[in-house]
């Protein structure tokens, strides 16, 4: 079963716009980490954003903003006044506590969404 | 390096051919992860070697897929007698731990299968 859904595949904007991309998860466990990766034409992936499951705090990087609610279990990313440069594809991932141990499980990515800029 | 790197970046393999695929780490980096991204997907997880252990390879689709990392450093994935549906982008990150911190990715390998 898919653990990570991307329901958005492509989304168009135009410059300055703001775009929200949506990531919805599915785990039983209670400790978990998210993460999103932005994967521009060059194929690349690069990290944008962890959060522990315990950290609920939203969080904002220059354009970038995430916010995280557990209650929907959502990890949505925002980009305000949207560049070129921004079009890219764009993944939410997922890993999970396994075992009682410092150990963590593989990261399971969703489909992305791709985000097409254009000035 | 700076970065993680793959060789080679591209490769066409004709049906039933083996082929080898190398990926260098950051130095430093006790963990490196193997995925396979098809075309309009996101990466699928292959397998994950802590140090020259590996700790996971439930993701390798068959038996013609093998990995390697004898060093503890550079990985190799070999596909063997390679089918028209291992055609895919393989990509390699490797993380200075394990693998809920920040996974660094290499540029991919491209491969093509005829």
């Amino acid at each position: 079963a898919q653990k990570v859904t991307q329901a958005q595949t492509e989304i168009s904007v135009v410059e300055k716009e703001d775009v929200t991309l949506d990531c919805v998860y599915e785990t039983r466990d209670t400790t978990y980490y998210l993460f999103w990766y932005k994967q521009p034409p060059s194929g690349e992936l690069v990290f944008l954003i962890r959060r522990n499951s315990f950290d609920e705090q939203n969080e904002i990087s220059g354009r970038y903003s995430w916010n995280f609610q557990k209650s929907t279990s959502s990890f949505n990313f925002t980009i305000t006044a949207s560049q070129v440069v921004d079009s890219a594809v764009y993944f939410c991932a997922l890993s999970e506590a396994r075992g009682t141990t410092d150990s963590w499980g593989k990261l399971q990515f969703g489909a992305g969404t791709q985000v097409v800029v254009t000035p | 390096g700076a970065g993680v790197s793959q060789s080679p970046r591209y490769k066409v393999a004709k049906r039933g051919q083996d082929v080898a695929l190398r990926c260098d780490p950051i130095s430093g980096h006790v963990s490196l992860f193997w995925y396979q991204q098809a075309l309009g997907q996101g990466p699928e997880f292959l397998t994950y070697f802590q140090n020259e252990a590996q700790l996971d390879k439930s993701g390798l689709p068959s038996d013609r897929f093998f990995a390697e990392r004898p060093e503890g450093s550079v990985s190799t994935l070999k596909i063997q007698r390679t089918q028209q549906e291992d055609s895919a982008v393989y990509l390699c990150a490797s993380s200075f731990f394990h693998e809920a911190e920040e996974q660094f990715f290499g540029p991919g390998t491209r491969l093509t299968v005829l």
